[in-house]
């Protein structure tokens, strides 16, 4: 099976733009979950969605937003865009909601200017 | 104070050594362990899981876990220079979020 697939991989951005990344799952997985990584606060859950309802919330701003796709696929966009932003977005999958296990995508690394 | 605390290192062994990596934790809701691997530029690749206390054992690699003392441990034998990434723990209280310690950057020197 193919795995976790993340585009783009590279973005640049400016302070007040807004981003949109994309994440497709492992095929037949129907979670996908959304984290930052950065080298001050580590990896930080952002929220996850399963059947294209969101079930779990981390704690940031709501500039922060996400979305999931009948597909699966899920996007991400972040608004109003901050230098503390930048960061690795990772998207990770499984394959039901109860599931303990996630696989991750290589990340789009984001860089605000 | 993080729920889960993980030594950054950097770590540095020579080849052959056993390399030795911990958390801790403070929420004693969790159950399931998880140890990623992450190398430079990449997204982390599942290592070991383990549910509940116990050891889990996978070729060179020896998964710990210690719910009394809320401590988990990833063991790697006869450590390789292909082991020289960022190792993560993570854990989860179910059908949760992952909470991640900080990673341990560990380099395996020929």
């Amino acid at each position: 099976k193919a795995g976790v697939t993340q585009t783009p991989r590279y973005l640049i951005k400016t302070r007040g733009q807004q981003v949109t990344l994309s994440c497709s799952p492992i095929s037949g997985h129907r979670s996908v979950s959304w984290y930052q990584q950065t080298p001050g606060q580590g990896l930080q859950f952002l929220f996850e969605y399963f059947s294209e309802t969101q079930r779990n919330k981390g704690n940031f701003p709501g500039r922060f937003s996400g979305r999931q796709f009948s597909n699966s696929r899920s996007e991400m966009n972040v608004s109003t865009l901050e230098l503390g932003d930048s960061a690795l977005y990772l998207c990770a999958s499984r394959d039901r909601q109860g599931q303990e296990t996630q696989y991750f995508g290589p990340g789009t690394r984001l860089l605000v200017l | 104070q993080k729920e889960v605390e993980q030594d950054p290192g950097p770590l540095s062994v020579p080849e052959g050594a056993i390399v030795s990596l911990n958390c801790t934790y403070s929420n004693s809701a969790f159950q399931y362990f998880m140890w990623y691997r992450q190398y430079s530029r990449k997204g982390p690749e599942l290592l070991m899981y383990t549910y509940s206390s116990g050891n889990k054992e996978d070729g060179r690699f020896t998964a710990q876990v210690d719910k009394s003392s809320k401590y988990i441990s990833l063991f790697i034998r006869d450590s390789q220079p292909s082991d020289s990434a960022t190792y993560l723990c993570a854990m989860s209280q179910g059908a949760q979020k992952l909470v991640f310690g900080q990673g341990t950057r560990l380099t395996i020197n020929p």
